[in-house]
């Protein structure tokens, strides 16, 4: 069973502030991506990774960088947080890319982000 | 790139009743079509998905259908029960890193 953890479920920040989200998967899979999710738009990539220290832009990745520096970890980053960087943030892992057999995603729980 | 619209965003019906949720994508490069659920508080999973090789599968109550040639595909839910509430959420991707989702559809099932 695959396991996908974030580090936080809620998280409450300040204007201005470094922001640090982590998320851990346990079954070695390639692929993992960062999504934010807002009523009314669904999920929406911000920044994916194929593998240890790549990354890929998402649909979504202004203010945002990402860190792959082992392959059960990605990070999400927000230089300076801003109020319009309230969401609902999900991570996500997949088996790889290559064959569309392995593309089914598996979510973490999602972190809360709330910035004042 | 691929663009993903999902229809309705909110969808009410009797307990027992069938729901439709239909989709649209752009690129006709897609070649995997999943949909996943969210219930309140909970993250996305895969309820079921579809591949451009078939033009329908059924898992139980749940059946997905595919139209390349319109760029279409749609989620069929019989018999819906209480706990068939939920967010739907389908997708498209073209065989790669990527999946674009749709926005979503809020069903409620009253019983």
């Amino acid at each position: 069973d695959v396991k996908v953890t974030q580090s936080s479920r809620y998280l409450v920040k300040r204007t201005g502030e470094k922001v640090f989200l982590e998320c851990v998967q346990d079954m070695d899979h390639e692929n993992m991506f960062w999504y934010r999710q807002d009523p009314g738009l669904g999920l929406r990539l911000i920044y994916f990774s194929y593998d240890v220290k790549m990354k890929e832009k998402g649909d979504i990745p202004e203010g945002y960088s990402v860190s792959r520096e082992k392959k059960e970890r990605f990070s999400l980053i927000l230089e300076s947080a801003s109020t319009n960087q309230t969401s609902m943030y999900l991570c996500a892992s997949s088996l790889s890319g290559w064959t569309s057999g392995d593309n089914e995603q598996f979510f973490g729980p999602g972190t809360r982000l709330t910035v004042l | 790139g691929e663009n993903v619209e999902q229809h309705p965003s909110t969808l009410s019906v009797q307990e027992g009743d069938s729901a439709v949720i239909k989709c649209t994508y752009s690129d006709s490069a897609s070649n995997y079509f999943p949909w996943y659920k969210q219930e309140l508080g909970k993250r996305p999973q895969l309820i079921i998905d579809i591949r451009s090789n078939v033009g329908e599968k059924k898992d139980q109550r749940i059946a997905v259908t595919l139209n390349k040639t319109a760029k279409h595909f749609s989620l069929h839910i019989t018999e819906t029960q209480p706990e068939d509430s939920a967010v739907y959420f389908c997708a498209a991707n073209t065989g790669g890193f990527k999946t674009i989702f749709g926005a979503g559809t809020r069903l409620f099932v009253k019983a």
